[in-house]
Order: C-alpha cells, then structure tokens, then sequence
C-alpha cells in the first residue's frame, strides 16, 4: 500500500524558514517523480515544485522560485521542501504527492497534508 | 500559463442524478493532458481521471471524462452520497502546471 507522510509544519514569523518531509512507502520509490502541491485555507490547488525520480530535474512555480528547495533522499525513501524567506501568501496545507509516472505530472497518490502558517 | 475556468462553481443535485462538470481551457492543452481530482473535506485530493478519458486505478466506471482542446468535461452518470465534494481539473501539458478554481457538488 502507497503511503506519503508528510512532517515539519507550524507556524512561523515572515521572513523565516521551515523544513517539510514527506517519508515514501509501498512503492520504488526512485522509480517516480514527486512533487509539492499546497492549498490555502478556502482555496483551490496550486502546484510549488516538482522533482525527478533521480533527483537530476526539479522544477518551481515562479511564486517561490528562489526560495524553496525541493530534494530527496532515495536512500531513506523522504523527499524534502525547504522554504524560506517565508510570505504570509505561503500559507497553507502543503501536499506531498507521487507523480503517475516520472515524467508525467498527475498525482496519483497524495499525503495527508501539513500546514504551514506564516 | 493556461488558465483553467471550471463551471459551475457550485452544482446542487440529489443522489441517483447525473453531474456533468466543465473545466475550459484558456489556451489548447496539448495532447489532451487534463486531469481531475476529487477533494472531500478535511481529506487530501484524489487522483480520478488523467489523459483526459483515463479513469485512474480503482475508480468507479460512473465517472467518466471527455473533451479535448479547450472544453472538457467530467460526468458522474449516477451520483452516490459519498460523490458528493469538490472537484477540480488540472492541465499539464505545458508549463507551469496549473489547477482550475473546483466545482462543489453539493447534496440539493
């Protein structure tokens, strides 16, 4: 069974950092792409970054280019988002999703969600 | 960036109807590469459609997707209680990869 666990939210002053985990189970997991979708209270999904199975490609929404670091770790099954330079917009439920297939950006499992308040 | 526009925003039916649901695209999503979800309240998304027609692993044959171009569709042809949520459409076929704003389904 697929499992995504997302970890590291809170709340946090503008201007500061934070370091969300996502630990991966249930599949190969350098097999596959993963990404971050977030989701402001009331709102709808918007898309913040997205990593290759092997880490080679990553890819960020210009809306925290810069300021975010996607990466992982294929050893320990855990991919990483760090933020920084933290914005009251950034707040929000953070997902962490498998890609379908790397290469394709649909998401065909999702993590429970942690929220980052700033 | 490709706008997506789903309508309407809120649709109110009773179980047993037929749901249609519209996301339009502001631009052509190439290859028909549209995607929907669907999002229960309190829950993550969940993956539904892709490719435009693909149903995804383990979902039910009453949900189903068409269209292409500009205009697609999500239609569930006989709702059941737990269908009822907020569903969105996601295009990636070009970059940045982008959402439409949902369409809540809500028990009339």
């Amino acid at each position: 069974e697929v499992q995504l666990l997302e970890s590291g939210g809170g709340l946090v002053q503008p201007g500061g950092s934070l370091k969300l985990s996502c630990v991966a189970s249930g599949f190969t997991f350098t097999t596959y792409a993963m990404t971050w979708v977030r989701q402001a209270p009331g709102k709808g999904l918007e898309w913040v970054s997205a990593i290759s199975g092997n880490g080679g490609h990553i890819y960020y929404a210009d809306s925290v280019k810069g300021r975010f670091t996607f990466s992982r770790d294929n050893s320990k099954n855990t991919v990483y988002l760090q933020m920084n330079s933290l914005r009251a917009e950034d707040t929000a439920v953070y997902y962490c999703a498998k890609n379908l297939r790397d290469g394709e950006a649909t998401y065909d499992y999702w993590g429970q969600g942690t929220l980052v308040t700033v | 960036e490709i706008v997506l526009t789903q309508s309407p925003g809120t649709l109110s039916l009773s179980p047993g109807e037929r749901a249609t649901l519209s996301c339009r695209a502001s631009q052509s999503v190439s290859s028909s590469y549209l995607a929907w979800y669907q999002q229960r309240p309190g829950q993550a998304p969940r993956f539904l459609i892709y490719g435009a027609t693909s149903r995804a692993t383990g979902v039910p044959d009453r949900f189903s997707g068409s269209g292409s171009g500009t205009d697609f569709t999500l239609t569930i042809s006989r709702l059941e209680p737990e269908d009822f949520a907020v569903y969105y459409c996601q295009q990636y076929g070009s970059s940045p990869i982008t959402f439409g704003q949902g369409t809540r389904l809500e028990i009339k």
